[in-house]
């Protein structure tokens, strides 16, 4: 079955401990990305990536790192997370080549709580 | 990227037809129109997209008008389980295009009551 697979799908941590949210595509997607998700502000995007080892910043990077070594995984890291880092993630892909019926799809999300 | 402005939120009943209009009157040439779902707690699902007219699936309809400054999304014949948040999304998806940083406004919450 085609899909996104983020990982935790839950997750509560502390100031300050380095964390990092995994995302993997069976689909062969050349393009992935980082949303978060906040009540009244809906998705922002945080870090995409067009292909192997090309990453680039979203609306909002600050505070987050992305590595894509690998053209199935896009792991989210968070090296000191802080309180206004609690949201809910989205990870997501797409083929990335363009045109018609280019659609992003979503892995089940991650909800992220920072103490 | 051309920035989009959708209403807050709409009501309905089920059976009857929901028309969410999104406007986005900086959109550019190349631009595509692409229409998101999204359930609580879950990640967003592709509805449809199109570029200019009338783009029609077994979910939805999508109207673009000739100056391509609106478009509206419309539902048939909705049932409860339509209840969701409804996100217009406006770019380029070329592959080498800015769109790549493709951002989502605030959607419309969408409740059909029975």
């Amino acid at each position: 079955e085609a899909q996104v697979t983020q990982n935790p799908r839950y997750l509560i941590t502390v100031t300050g401990k380095k964390l990092t949210v995994t995302c993997s595509q069976n689909m062969n997607h050349e393009y992935m990305s980082w949303y978060r998700q906040d009540p009244g502000l809906g998705l922002r995007q945080i870090y995409y990536s067009m292909n192997v080892e090309v990453t680039d910043k979203g609306d909002v990077p600050e505070g987050y790192k992305v590595s894509r070594k690998e053209k199935r995984n896009f792991p989210l890291i968070l090296e000191s997370p802080s309180p206004n880092q609690t949201s809910l993630y989205f990870c997501a892909s797409r083929t990335g080549t363009g045109g018609w019926n280019e659609k992003l799809f979503f892995g089940s999300g991650t909800q992220l709580s920072v103490l | 990227l051309a920035k989009t402005t959708q209403p807050i939120s709409m009501d309905s009943y089920e059976g009857q037809e929901v028309n969410i209009t999104c406007s986005h009157n900086n959109i550019a040439t190349n631009d595509y129109i692409t229409w998101y779902q999204q359930f609580p707690s879950q990640g967003p699902r592709f509805i449809i997209q199109g570029y200019k007219t009338k783009v029609t699936n077994e979910v939805a309809s999508l109207f673009i008008p000739a100056d391509r400054k609106s478009s509206t999304l419309s539902l048939p014949r909705v049932s409860l389980s339509d209840t969701a948040v409804y996100y217009c999304l406006v770019g380029d998806i070329g592959v080498k295009a800015a769109g790549n940083k493709l951002t989502f406004g605030g959607g419309t919450r969408v409740l059909v009551k029975p």
